[in-house]
């Protein structure tokens, strides 16, 4: 049950666009699409999910957050950013062990 | 709305044990799988532990097997976690959370967490 590999960091101005990767093995992320990607903005406060199933976007969270996956990878791009989008992103995968991993999360930072 | 709570968090020596607990509202409890994940001070997510919504299916992440037992009472709306053996490294603000269920394996809502702090 190795976590995820996600990049420790990422920065973009308002405006931009931004991709944070998420990468697993074929044990995990590349055997299933059920990648669901998480904002948290600090701990204390409820993480909130903005991508499930790979690319499917809950009701309420905005079309600027999308997310893909190819192979052993998984995306989640955020465009047009804005700063409250400033937010560590965890990524989490389910397992064919039956467990779930989490990536080591990223932290976005807006400029 | 959905809302769940946590409690039970505090401080223990290491070797000792503590009860969490979650009590949900808003939705219909019996129907939903709820997951453990924790984090550490300066660390990220860790997933600890899910039940299934009739509570004969559990699954434990390999670091918490054998010490930690999750189990839930769907007659008082309310999920636990039984930590025993505590160690150091158990340290961290624990949550739980609601699978979205219908076969996404994801995660749609999360408590506010409870601190557990293991320290001699």
């Amino acid at each position: 049950q190795s976590a995820l590999t996600q990049p420790a960091s990422v920065s973009g101005s308002p405006g931009q666009s931004i991709t944070i990767s998420c990468t697993g093995t074929s044990s995990d992320v590349g055997s299933y699409n059920l990648v669901s990607w998480y904002q948290h903005h600090h701990p204390g406060k409820a993480p909130k999910l903005m991508i499930y199933e790979v690319s499917k976007r809950p009701s309420g969270v905005s079309n600027r957050f999308s997310g893909s996956k190819s192979g052993n990878t998984a995306s989640l791009t955020i465009s047009g950013l804005q700063a409250e989008d400033e937010a560590d992103y965890y990524c989490l995968s389910y397992a064919s062990s039956s467990t779930w991993v989490f990536g080591g999360g990223t932290k976005l930072t807006v400029l | 709305q959905v809302q769940l709570v946590e409690s039970g968090g505090g401080v223990v020596q290491p070797g000792g044990s503590l009860r969490l607990s979650c009590a949900a509202s808003g939705f219909t409890f019996s129907s939903y799988g709820i997951h453990w994940v924790r984090q550490a001070p300066g660390k990220g997510l860790d997933w600890v532990a899910f039940i299934q919504y009739h509570g004969n299916d559990k699954r434990y992440a390999d670091s918490v097997k054998g010490r930690f037992t999750i189990s839930r009472d769907n007659s008082k709306n309310t999920l636990y976690l039984q930590m025993n053996s505590l160690r150091v490294e158990d340290t961290a603000v624990y949550y739980c959370a609601k699978d979205l269920a219908g076969g996404s394996y994801s995660i749609d809502y999360w408590g506010q967490g409870t601190q557990v702090i293991v320290s001699s």
